[in-house]
């Protein structure tokens, strides 16, 4: 079953604008991830943020995670048109036996 | 060259056919997956090999095969095709790394309609 889950579904924006995405989870984990996927494509590694850490940047990226909540936010400030895609989170529990569990992800479609 | 290839990148097929799809990488990863994707669903796991030894079911696996023939190359089969087999096929590789990092490298996908 899935362990995260985005939230919205789907979202439309205008370029400049931001646009953040969540992901929530059920369990523990060691570390988070997100993925971009253009349409039909496979998907693309951005960031990982770690169990520890609450906030993480990259360039245009912003990933904060909140353990207490189990949650988890990207955000994309000054998007642009190439940014349409979608987004999806990953998580990942301690330990070799684990392995990454993919949520739904979120459609992001950013007007010119 | 590209790190994670699939072949082929779009097939069809017919009912009760069998079929493979392949997967190769050049990564030198251990880990290497199989996911298919239906609109709105996300990534679902079908199997996951972390050596060449190493094989385990993910979450859909029936109706599926897999053979890790070497490191490099993990084959997907389909032993007789359905219809709600159509998806897009995704492999992936990664290592694991210190503190329990890994991260997936994906293929460009397989595109499969069973009709």
């Amino acid at each position: 079953s899935q362990q995260g889950e985005e939230d919205p579904q789907a979202l439309s924006i205008q370029e400049g604008e931001n646009a953040t995405m969540n992901c929530s989870y059920k369990t523990s984990i060691n570390n988070l991830q997100w993925y971009r996927q253009n349409s039909g494509r496979g998907l693309v590694h951005l960031i990982l943020i770690r169990s520890n850490e609450r906030e993480k940047h990259s360039g245009r990226l912003r990933v904060t995670l909140d353990t207490s909540k189990k949650s988890s936010s990207l955000l994309i400030t000054a998007s642009r048109a190439a940014d349409t895609a979608s987004y999806f989170c990953a998580t990942k529990g301690a330990g070799g036996s684990y392995i990454p569990t993919f949520g739904r992800g979120t459609s992001l479609i950013v007007h010119p | 060259d590209a790190d994670v290839t699939q072949t082929p990148r779009n097939r069809i097929t017919k009912t009760g056919k069998r079929i493979m799809l392949e997967c190769s990488q050049t990564k030198g990863h251990d880990r290497m997956y199989w996911y298919r994707q239906d609109p709105g669903l996300g990534l679902r796991l079908i199997y996951y090999s972390f050596d060449v030894k190493d094989i385990n079911k993910g979450e859909i696996s029936d109706g599926y095969s897999v053979s890790r023939q070497a490191q490099a190359k993990f084959s997907l089969s389909l032993e007789s095709a359905i219809p709600n087999q159509t998806a897009l096929y995704f492999c992936a590789t990664s290592d694991l790394q210190t503190g329990g990092i890994e991260t997936q490298y994906f293929g460009p996908g397989t595109r499969l309609l069973v009709l």
